[in-house]
């Protein structure tokens, strides 16, 4: 399978502060990324999808301009989470899909804690 | 639109024992992919079994086997000769030909006890 990577692991940041987390891929090309958040003892919860090039698809509920996804090429996206609040606390994971034979792999996920 | 449906929240059993974890869905489409992912305390999600709708043959890797019944709309997985690893969250995911979003069910929280 392939290498996937998030960064930071995990975070913890103060009240208002902005918060970038990546989602990179050593040896796959996403066409379609996911990005992901799980609640405690939840199942994971689709935030947006990207293509790289283009701007994302976020689910309903989503606000965009809290959470701005950047899928800067077939490797590399970016969830940055603006302004956060304790609410925003949760657990991101990043889904990969694309390949030859559309293959999909997770990233380890972000633990956020915002205080 | 598609749903995926967990009705065991946790589940718990002794090592060595068999147990079944179930998951039944609902779509109109013909051409689907239907998997188990497991996601252990770490919170990595790792691909345990994945069935092609098109297939009549249940998917079988090592000691986990599911029961797909097309018909039924139903994907139950079973776990053979059970271990203190297999500890962890289970999830059922629906995919379609075509799509490329996931379909989760809310998940089993698996105890084994030794």
């Amino acid at each position: 399978g392939a290498v996937v990577s998030q960064h930071p692991s995990r975070v913890i940041c103060k009240s208002g502060t902005s918060v970038k987390i990546e989602c990179r891929s050593l040896d796959f090309q996403a066409t379609t990324m996911f990005w992901y958040r799980q609640f405690p003892k939840q199942s994971l919860m689709l935030m947006a999808t990207s293509n790289e090039g283009s701007k994302a698809t976020y689910e309903q509920g989503v606000e965009k301009d809290k959470f701005l996804i950047n899928h800067a090429s077939l490797t590399l996206s970016t969830l940055t989470v603006t302004s956060a609040h304790p609410e925003d606390s949760s657990f991101y994971i990043c889904r990969l899909w694309g390949g030859n034979y559309n293959e999909q792999f997770f990233g380890p996920g972000t633990r956020l804690t915002v205080l | 639109a598609q749903t995926v449906t967990q009705s065991q929240p946790e589940m718990s059993v002794q090592e060595a024992e068999t147990v079944t974890l179930s998951c039944t869905y609902d779509t109109s489409e013909n051409n689907y992919y239907l998997f188990w992912y497991k996601q252990p305390p770490s919170r990595q999600m790792i691909l345990v079994i994945r069935q092609e709708a098109y297939k009549q043959q249940n998917a079988t890797e090592n000691r986990f086997s599911v029961n797909f019944q097309k018909a039924a709309k139903s994907f139950s997985l079973k776990i053979s000769d059970s271990q203190l690893g297999d500890t962890a969250m289970y999830f059922c995911a629906f995919t379609f030909q075509g799509a490329q979003k996931l379909v989760f069910g809310q998940g089993t929280r698996l105890t084994i006890n030794p």
